[in-house]
């Protein structure tokens, strides 16, 4: 079975400047997440979808980043215009249901988008 | 909303020893707990984890405690082997908003 894609997997822009990420989550998998992971810490999620539908975006600095899962399926993650601060790894996951309070409802993880903003 | 703290923040281990690694949460109401295991250049990846009911769960050499009262849980991991190196994090999840929140991770090496 095909795991979380994401691409590209490393990426240096400048500061300003804007960047996009592309994630394909497991096939049949209805929820998908980006989570934001700054060395020496742990993942922080920036959005969550079920479907097409935004459940949770309370976390993403929506003055410049934003996401869109228009089919249901893949999902984009820009930031524009990027800040030093942005520097982190971007990870996708994905996972069948939208709730962790269903046992066996395990996150799936990609391998992630490395940013470095200079 | 939930806090999970994890200690220690680096852990060196002789091969075949045994590591464990702790972790505190804030939420008297979170009742699930994963913990990740993430390699060099990879995502996360789910290990093992526990929910509220049951105090304790084993999988071959790894198994998780939990202590609802303490607030705290931990992962031991008994005859460590090269291929456990990697940075581990725990996790906690409440019903009240249903998000899974990460530690700041565990570094482990096994020293050869």
């Amino acid at each position: 079975e095909a795991g979380v894609a994401q691409s590209p997997r490393y990426k240096i822009i400048e500061k300003r400047q804007s960047v996009a990420f592309w994630c394909n989550p497991i096939s049949g998998h209805a929820t998908l997440y980006w989570y934001q992971q700054i060395l020496g810490q742990g993942p922080k999620l920036l959005i969550q979808f079920q479907n097409n539908g935004v459940v949770d975006d309370s976390q993403l600095p929506k003055d410049r980043f934003s996401a869109e899962r228009l089919k249901g399926v893949d999902s984009t993650l820009k930031i524009q215009p990027a800040k030093l601060e942005d520097s982190a790894v971007y990870l996708c996951a994905s996972s069948i249901l939208y709730s962790q309070k269903i046992s066996g409802n395990t996150i799936y993880f990609g391998e992630g988008s490395w940013l470095t903003v200079v | 909303g939930e806090n999970v703290e994890q200690h220690p923040s680096t852990l060196s281990v002789q091969e075949g020893d045994s590591a464990v690694i702790k972790c505190t949460y804030s939420d008297s109401a979170s009742n699930y707990f994963p913990w990740y295991k993430q390699e060099l250049g990879k995502g996360p990846q789910l290990i093992i984890d526990i929910r509220s009911n049951v105090g304790e769960k084993k999988d071959q050499r790894i198994a998780v405690t939990l202590n609802k009262t303490a607030k705290h849980f931990s992962l031991h991991i008994t005859e460590t082997q090269p291929e456990d190196s990697a940075v581990y994090f725990c996790a906690a999840s409440s019903p009240r908003d249903d998000k899974i929140i990460f530690g700041k991770g565990t570094r482990l090496h096994i020293l050869p």
